[in-house]
């Protein structure tokens, strides 16, 4: 158990819809990343938060956003979804944000079917 | 962006055998390369961070060595065993990322026994 919680563990939608996935890190990191891995794709790193505000963003879609709160649980939400969109998301909390010497530490993840 | 490649793509080993997989990645604006250790249902969990050149790591049977100058690491495992069964994931961390990871595509190792 890495410590990291992500709810919920599966969620099946449809197109068009709007989901949130919630992530809570460790407790004490400040840090939270959120990645998608579809199907035949490496994890892919869509953005991260530190102690409330965005840091980095990678290959994050405009129809998605995230944000972080002050307790630093981070929410990541899916709008105007397409079946492109189903896959395994992840979300992984570190100590700092300003480095990547750092180990991850990953959520179980939430897997998103889109129908 | 960085490209990161990550060979074999897949590996099937006796119990016992040892074996090696690579991991290569431009080697400039590097700044650490993690290794992950991912088995099938699970989350990917943190084996090796390393971050300066000539660095070794180890944890019981498994190894990994950084060479940031032409950019490559290994990881290696001692006398495999079934429970190594999973994907290897290696990921570096461009210099001035704030910490975010580049994920190679993983070599998955299956060890009969």
């Amino acid at each position: 158990d890495s410590g990291v919680t992500q709810t919920p563990k599966h969620l099946i939608t449809a197109t068009g819809q709007r989901v949130t996935l919630r992530c809570s890190p460790r407790s004490g990191d400040l840090s939270v990343y959120w990645y998608q891995q579809s199907l035949d794709q490496g994890l892919q790193f869509l953005i991260q938060y530190y102690n409330g505000e965005e840091r980095a963003k990678g290959n994050i879609l405009e129809r998605f956003s995230a944000q972080q709160f002050p307790d630093l649980h981070s929410e990541l939400n899916l709008s105007s979804l397409e079946l492109g969109d189903s896959a395994l998301y992840f979300c992984a909390s570190s100590a700092t944000g300003t480095s990547g010497a750092y180990e991850q530490f990953f959520g179980p993840g939430t897997r998103l079917t889109v129908l | 962006i960085l490209n990161v490649e990550q060979s074999p793509q897949s590996l099937h080993v006796q119990e016992g055998d040892s074996t090696n997989f690579t991991c290569s990645f431009p080697s400039s604006n590097f700044y650490a390369l993690h290794w992950y250790r991912w088995e099938t249902a699970k989350s990917p969990e943190a084996l090796f961070v390393m971050t300066l050149n000539g660095d070794e790591k180890k944890k019981g049977r498994i190894s990994a060595t950084l060479n940031t100058k032409e950019g490559y690491s290994y990881l290696y495992i001692k006398g495999s065993q079934p429970e190594d069964s999973a994907t290897y994931l290696c990921a570096p961390s461009p210099g001035g990322s704030q910490g975010n990871l580049i994920f190679g595509k993983g070599t998955k190792l299956s060890v009969k026994p």
